[in-house]
């Protein structure tokens, strides 16, 4: 069982450019999240998602990020434009079901870090 | 709106002794409370979760937390402090109403065990 898989682990961007942070969740496991780590802060939820739907995402910023679970393939979170204040770690988590199914355990990725020039 | 609170941001501890990592939420209703533990480079790997029932619960690599409601604190523990339990812990928590409101994480603490 490979687990959560996330890359790129490293990616480097230039302002204006656009970054793509892919996740492939557990095997069994239909339901995903975005999480940010920003220096000296905790983690921050982005948005949930389970296969072609977005559960929650009263945690993305409102402009230039979106994400997406196809049907096929991984999750992607896209950020448009970025800016240097978008340098983080993106976490992805998957879980077999959903928050609201009560205690699950989400078990992340290995993250993803974005540097913006 | 849940939150919480880990109120120190670095913990020393020399290598035998005991350890406490401090943790305390604000939730409308009963909380479910979780730990996890990240090493450099790494993502988020679980220690151990409250629900319900017995207020201390034991987890992974010998860390136990106690549930106290009323202080609404979740105090990470463990007997005898590793140098290898170095790392970034973070507590969370989330409410256990119907409804899919997210996991909310703490800022992190810094645990630094000193051979």
């Amino acid at each position: 069982n490979a687990g959560v898989m996330q890359n790129p682990r490293h990616l480097v961007r230039r302002r204006g450019q656009e970054a793509r942070l892919r996740c492939s969740p557990m095997k069994g496991h239909s339901h995903v999240y975005w999480y940010r780590q920003l220096p000296e802060e905790g983690l921050k939820f982005m948005v949930y998602l389970q296969k072609e739907n977005i559960i929650d995402e009263s945690g993305m910023p409102k402009e230039r990020f979106s994400a997406e679970f196809p049907k096929e393939g991984p999750s992607i979170l896209r950020i448009q434009q970025v800016v240097r204040g978008d340098s983080a770690a993106y976490f992805c988590a998957s879980s077999p079901s959903g928050f609201g199914s009560g205690a699950n355990v989400l078990t992340f990725g290995a993250g993803s870090r974005l540097t913006v020039l | 709106a849940q939150s919480v609170a880990q109120p120190e941001d670095q913990v020393n501890v020399a290598e035998g002794n005991p350890l406490t990592v401090k943790c305390t939420y604000s939730v409308s209703g009963n909380p479910y409370l979780f730990w996890y533990v990240q090493y450099p480079n790494r993502g988020l790997q679980f220690l151990l979760k409250y629900i319900t029932g017995d207020n201390l619960v034991k987890g992974s690599y010998g860390f136990e937390a106690e549930f106290n409601k009323s202080q609404t604190s979740f105090h990470l523990k463990k007997p005898s402090a590793l140098v290898s339990d170095s790392a970034l812990y973070f507590c969370a928590v989330r409410e256990s109403l119907p409804g899919n409101t997210p996991l909310v994480f703490g800022k992190g603490t810094r645990l630094s065990v000193i051979a």
